[in-house]
Protein backbone atom coordinates (compact mmCIF):
# COMPACT_ATOMS: atom_id res chain seq x y z
CA UNK A 1 0.00 0.00 0.00
CA UNK A 2 1.09 3.35 -0.92
CA UNK A 3 1.62 5.64 2.32
CA UNK A 4 2.00 9.07 2.94
CA UNK A 5 3.02 10.90 6.26
CA UNK A 6 2.77 14.00 7.32
CA UNK A 7 4.93 14.94 10.40
CA UNK A 8 2.26 16.62 12.59
CA UNK A 9 -1.38 15.77 12.96
CA UNK A 10 -1.76 19.03 14.82
CA UNK A 11 0.55 21.97 15.10
CA UNK A 12 -0.20 25.46 17.11
CA UNK A 13 2.07 28.23 16.25
CA UNK A 14 2.64 31.99 16.76
CA UNK A 15 1.84 34.79 14.21
CA UNK A 16 5.81 35.25 12.74
CA UNK A 17 7.32 31.97 13.79
CA UNK A 18 8.57 30.21 10.97
CA UNK A 19 6.98 27.07 10.35
CA UNK A 20 7.97 23.51 8.40
CA UNK A 21 5.58 20.98 7.59
CA UNK A 22 6.61 18.13 6.42
CA UNK A 23 5.52 15.06 3.85
CA UNK A 24 7.33 11.62 3.19
CA UNK A 25 5.69 9.16 0.84
CA UNK A 26 7.18 5.29 0.29
CA UNK A 27 6.50 4.39 -3.13
CA UNK A 28 8.76 6.45 -5.66
CA UNK A 29 6.67 8.85 -7.35
CA UNK A 30 7.61 11.40 -8.77
CA UNK A 31 4.44 13.96 -8.25
CA UNK A 32 4.24 15.72 -4.81
CA UNK A 33 1.45 18.16 -3.91
CA UNK A 34 0.86 20.71 -1.01
CA UNK A 35 -2.72 21.46 -0.47
CA UNK A 36 -4.68 24.08 2.04
CA UNK A 37 -8.10 22.96 2.98
CA UNK A 38 -10.97 25.70 4.10
CA UNK A 39 -14.36 24.58 5.12
CA UNK A 40 -16.67 25.85 1.90
CA UNK A 41 -13.60 26.48 -0.39
CA UNK A 42 -12.41 23.06 -1.13
CA UNK A 43 -8.98 21.83 -1.91
CA UNK A 44 -6.42 24.44 -3.28
CA UNK A 45 -3.45 24.06 -4.53
CA UNK A 46 -0.20 25.80 -3.13
CA UNK A 47 2.87 23.63 -4.51
CA UNK A 48 3.90 21.17 -6.23
CA UNK A 49 7.21 19.32 -7.38
CA UNK A 50 7.46 16.85 -10.17
CA UNK A 51 11.10 15.96 -9.70
CA UNK A 52 14.01 15.93 -7.25
CA UNK A 53 15.11 20.02 -6.42
CA UNK A 54 11.88 20.94 -8.96
CA UNK A 55 8.93 23.16 -7.61
CA UNK A 56 6.08 24.90 -9.30
CA UNK A 57 3.78 27.51 -7.79
CA UNK A 58 -0.11 26.30 -7.54
CA UNK A 59 -2.75 28.50 -6.97
CA UNK A 60 -2.21 30.18 -3.72
CA UNK A 61 1.88 30.55 -2.94
CA UNK A 62 1.89 33.50 -1.39
CA UNK A 63 3.37 33.41 1.72
CA UNK A 64 4.60 30.08 1.44
CA UNK A 65 8.00 28.13 0.08
CA UNK A 66 8.60 24.09 -0.68
CA UNK A 67 11.51 22.05 -0.70
CA UNK A 68 12.10 18.92 -2.50
CA UNK A 69 15.97 17.89 -1.65
CA UNK A 70 15.15 13.88 -1.75
CA UNK A 71 12.62 12.10 -3.94
CA UNK A 72 10.49 11.11 -1.43
CA UNK A 73 10.19 14.32 1.15
CA UNK A 74 8.76 17.31 -0.19
CA UNK A 75 8.38 20.13 3.18
CA UNK A 76 6.12 23.01 3.15
CA UNK A 77 7.64 26.14 4.83
CA UNK A 78 5.51 29.39 6.20
CA UNK A 79 8.22 31.68 6.37
CA UNK A 80 6.39 33.86 8.71
CA UNK A 81 3.13 32.60 9.84
CA UNK A 82 0.22 34.50 9.56
CA UNK A 83 -3.57 33.97 11.20
CA UNK A 84 -4.81 34.20 7.64
CA UNK A 85 -2.58 30.30 7.44
CA UNK A 86 -4.64 28.63 10.13
CA UNK A 87 -5.98 25.63 7.99
CA UNK A 88 -5.98 21.85 6.99
CA UNK A 89 -2.98 20.75 4.91
CA UNK A 90 -3.06 18.16 2.75
CA UNK A 91 -0.33 16.43 0.73
CA UNK A 92 -0.07 14.33 -1.69
CA UNK A 93 1.91 12.45 -4.34
CA UNK A 94 1.31 10.38 -7.18
CA UNK A 95 3.31 8.62 -10.08
CA UNK A 96 4.41 10.84 -12.82
CA UNK A 97 3.74 11.00 -16.52
CA UNK A 98 5.41 10.87 -19.73
CA UNK A 99 2.98 13.05 -21.08
CA UNK A 100 3.52 15.90 -17.80
CA UNK A 101 -0.17 15.65 -16.85
CA UNK A 102 0.42 15.75 -13.45
CA UNK A 103 -3.30 14.90 -12.07
CA UNK A 104 -3.64 12.33 -14.66
CA UNK A 105 -2.94 9.36 -12.34
CA UNK A 106 -4.49 8.79 -9.05
CA UNK A 107 -3.09 11.01 -5.94
CA UNK A 108 -2.59 9.40 -3.00
CA UNK A 109 -3.45 11.45 0.10
CA UNK A 110 -1.76 12.03 3.83
CA UNK A 111 -3.22 12.24 7.03
CA UNK A 112 -3.37 16.12 6.89
CA UNK A 113 -1.66 18.59 9.43
CA UNK A 114 -4.37 21.26 11.26
CA UNK A 115 -2.35 24.07 11.37
CA UNK A 116 -3.61 26.94 14.08
CA UNK A 117 -1.76 30.30 13.80
CA UNK A 118 -2.58 31.92 16.56
CA UNK B 1 -12.02 29.39 -15.12
CA UNK B 2 -13.66 26.39 -14.04
CA UNK B 3 -15.50 25.93 -11.04
CA UNK B 4 -16.73 22.75 -9.48
CA UNK B 5 -19.72 22.73 -7.60
CA UNK B 6 -21.21 19.72 -5.10
CA UNK B 7 -24.99 19.99 -3.67
CA UNK B 8 -25.85 18.94 -1.07
CA UNK B 9 -23.23 20.44 1.21
CA UNK B 10 -24.72 17.46 3.82
CA UNK B 11 -26.95 14.84 3.85
CA UNK B 12 -28.54 12.46 6.36
CA UNK B 13 -30.02 9.73 5.20
CA UNK B 14 -31.40 6.14 6.91
CA UNK B 15 -29.57 3.21 6.70
CA UNK B 16 -30.40 0.94 3.64
CA UNK B 17 -31.11 3.61 1.40
CA UNK B 18 -30.08 4.21 -2.18
CA UNK B 19 -28.51 7.69 -2.69
CA UNK B 20 -26.97 9.82 -4.98
CA UNK B 21 -24.28 12.92 -4.84
CA UNK B 22 -23.67 14.96 -6.91
CA UNK B 23 -21.10 16.93 -8.89
CA UNK B 24 -21.33 20.19 -11.73
CA UNK B 25 -18.21 21.60 -13.31
CA UNK B 26 -18.58 24.50 -15.87
CA UNK B 27 -16.06 24.06 -18.20
CA UNK B 28 -16.80 20.76 -20.22
CA UNK B 29 -12.77 20.18 -21.39
CA UNK B 30 -11.56 18.25 -18.39
CA UNK B 31 -9.52 15.09 -18.93
CA UNK B 32 -11.29 12.64 -15.76
CA UNK B 33 -13.25 13.45 -12.92
CA UNK B 34 -12.44 11.17 -10.08
CA UNK B 35 -14.19 11.24 -6.72
CA UNK B 36 -12.53 11.14 -3.09
CA UNK B 37 -13.84 9.99 0.39
CA UNK B 38 -12.28 12.23 3.30
CA UNK B 39 -12.72 10.21 7.10
CA UNK B 40 -11.72 12.49 9.64
CA UNK B 41 -7.96 12.12 10.72
CA UNK B 42 -7.31 9.80 7.78
CA UNK B 43 -6.84 12.08 4.60
CA UNK B 44 -8.56 11.31 1.39
CA UNK B 45 -9.01 8.06 -0.37
CA UNK B 46 -9.65 7.70 -4.42
CA UNK B 47 -12.65 6.03 -5.06
CA UNK B 48 -13.57 5.77 -8.70
CA UNK B 49 -11.81 7.84 -11.57
CA UNK B 50 -13.48 8.10 -15.07
CA UNK B 51 -11.65 9.32 -17.79
CA UNK B 52 -12.93 11.89 -20.38
CA UNK B 53 -13.68 9.30 -22.76
CA UNK B 54 -15.75 7.30 -20.21
CA UNK B 55 -19.22 7.08 -19.36
CA UNK B 56 -18.84 5.15 -15.73
CA UNK B 57 -16.87 3.37 -13.61
CA UNK B 58 -18.26 0.67 -10.86
CA UNK B 59 -16.47 -0.47 -7.87
CA UNK B 60 -18.52 -2.33 -5.22
CA UNK B 61 -21.52 -0.62 -3.98
CA UNK B 62 -19.99 2.62 -5.96
CA UNK B 63 -20.84 3.56 -9.45
CA UNK B 64 -19.80 7.53 -10.54
CA UNK B 65 -21.07 8.39 -13.76
CA UNK B 66 -19.42 11.39 -15.97
CA UNK B 67 -21.47 13.52 -18.50
CA UNK B 68 -19.41 15.76 -20.09
CA UNK B 69 -21.48 17.64 -22.61
CA UNK B 70 -23.88 18.46 -19.62
CA UNK B 71 -21.05 19.03 -16.88
CA UNK B 72 -22.30 16.35 -14.42
CA UNK B 73 -21.27 13.58 -12.14
CA UNK B 74 -23.07 11.20 -10.09
CA UNK B 75 -21.62 9.17 -7.31
CA UNK B 76 -24.10 6.46 -7.08
CA UNK B 77 -24.25 4.53 -3.28
CA UNK B 78 -25.95 1.34 -3.23
CA UNK B 79 -27.44 -0.09 -0.02
CA UNK B 80 -25.98 2.88 2.42
CA UNK B 81 -23.86 1.68 5.61
CA UNK B 82 -22.90 3.43 8.74
CA UNK B 83 -19.85 3.22 7.43
CA UNK B 84 -20.29 5.08 4.65
CA UNK B 85 -20.53 8.19 6.64
CA UNK B 86 -17.41 10.63 5.36
CA UNK B 87 -17.26 13.71 3.37
CA UNK B 88 -17.25 13.19 -0.60
CA UNK B 89 -15.08 14.98 -2.48
CA UNK B 90 -15.07 15.37 -6.72
CA UNK B 91 -12.14 16.73 -8.59
CA UNK B 92 -11.57 17.19 -12.29
CA UNK B 93 -8.36 17.57 -14.12
CA UNK B 94 -9.18 20.30 -16.49
CA UNK B 95 -7.34 21.34 -19.59
CA UNK B 96 -4.54 23.00 -17.62
CA UNK B 97 -3.34 20.55 -15.94
CA UNK B 98 -4.81 21.52 -13.07
CA UNK B 99 -6.99 19.68 -10.37
CA UNK B 100 -9.55 21.61 -9.58
CA UNK B 101 -12.01 20.30 -6.27
CA UNK B 102 -15.44 20.64 -5.15
CA UNK B 103 -15.72 21.59 -1.41
CA UNK B 104 -17.59 18.65 -0.94
CA UNK B 105 -20.97 16.65 0.85
CA UNK B 106 -20.72 15.69 4.10
CA UNK B 107 -22.43 11.96 4.58
CA UNK B 108 -24.28 10.70 6.90
CA UNK B 109 -25.97 7.11 7.13
CA UNK B 110 -28.14 7.01 9.95
CA UNK B 111 -28.32 3.50 11.89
Amino acid sequence: DVKVTQSSRYLVKRTGEKVFLECVQDMDHENMFWYRQDPGLGLRLIYFSYDVKMKEKGDIPEGYSVSREKKERFSLILESASTNQTSMYLCASSLGTSGGALGYNEQFFGPGTRLTVL
Amino acid sequence: KQEVTQIPAALSVPEGENLVLNCSFTDSAIYNLQWFRQDPGKGLTSLLLIQSSQREQTSGRLNASLDKSSGRSTLYIAASQPGDSATYLCAVLDSNYQLIWGAGTKLIIKP
